[in-house]
């Protein structure tokens, strides 16, 4: 079983829909929690980090962690063309050390 | 500016042919980081290191060897590339503070072993 789980996708959203991304992962004992997004023959580029239970918004993002399900979504509204990429979610296990271990990443695709 | 830089950017190589990738950043980051990243599989750490003289095996470390004998540089070598180390890889730093909430990456650098 890998440690952090995402479907492939590619999830298709129209232009301004709510876009809703999910990760699960297998460490109980996982504190943190990160989204990165990559746009296609680029480098990751951190977007969103998250600690603690609840959700964390940023700008037209939110991150929601909930623990005891162990899983951790991102939330893109008034999703734009300009947001299609693929998104890798990243956890730091506890068992880890400073290691970090990457989803298989999600393609989102916004359709004018 | 800011950056971490890797060299080469593309790279064709044959099984065996020893090879180093060399990564470099410019901004006194303590945590370094190497990873390589296939189809489906997202990003998979190799090596990483907290500061100088101080490296660590991250997930996939086998066939791989790395150094870290000045802060800035944090080169990735292959021994004896196989065509199955045939991948997209990429060098990351980070403040030991926070090595993963501010964590900047290299432009990649994609190996074709034959």
């Amino acid at each position: 079983q890998k440690e952090v789980e995402q479907n492939s996708g590619p999830l298709s959203v129209p232009e301004g829909a709510i876009a809703s991304l999910n990760c699960t992962y297998s460490d109980r004992g996982s504190q943190s929690f990160f989204w990165y997004r990559q746009y296609s023959g680029k480098s990751p580029e951190l977007i969103m980090s998250i600690y603690s239970n609840g959700d964390k918004e940023d700008g037209r993002f939110t991150a929601q962690l909930n623990k005891a399900s162990q899983y951790v979504s991102l939330l893109i509204r008034d999703s734009q063309p300009s947001d299609s990429a693929t998104y890798l979610c990243a956890v730091n296990a506890t068992n880890a050390g400073n290691m970090l271990t990457f989803g298989g990443g999600t393609r989102l695709m916004v359709k004018p | 500016e800011a950056q971490v830089t890797q060299n080469p950017r593309y790279l064709i190589t044959v099984t065996g042919k020893k090879l180093t990738v060399t990564c470099s950043q410019n901004m006194n980051h303590e945590y370094m980081s190497w990873y390589r990243q296939d189809p489906g599989l997202g990003l998979r750490q190799i090596y990483y290191s907290m500061n100088v003289e101080v490296t660590d095996k991250g997930d996939v470390p086998e066939g791989y060897k790395v150094s870290r004998k000045e802060k800035r540089n944090f080169p990735l070598i292959l021994e004896s590339p196989s065509p199955n180390q045939t991948s997209l890889y990429f060098c990351a730093s980070s403040p030991k503070s926070n090595p993963y909430n501010e964590q900047f990456f290299g432009p990649g650098t994609r190996l074709t072993v034959l």
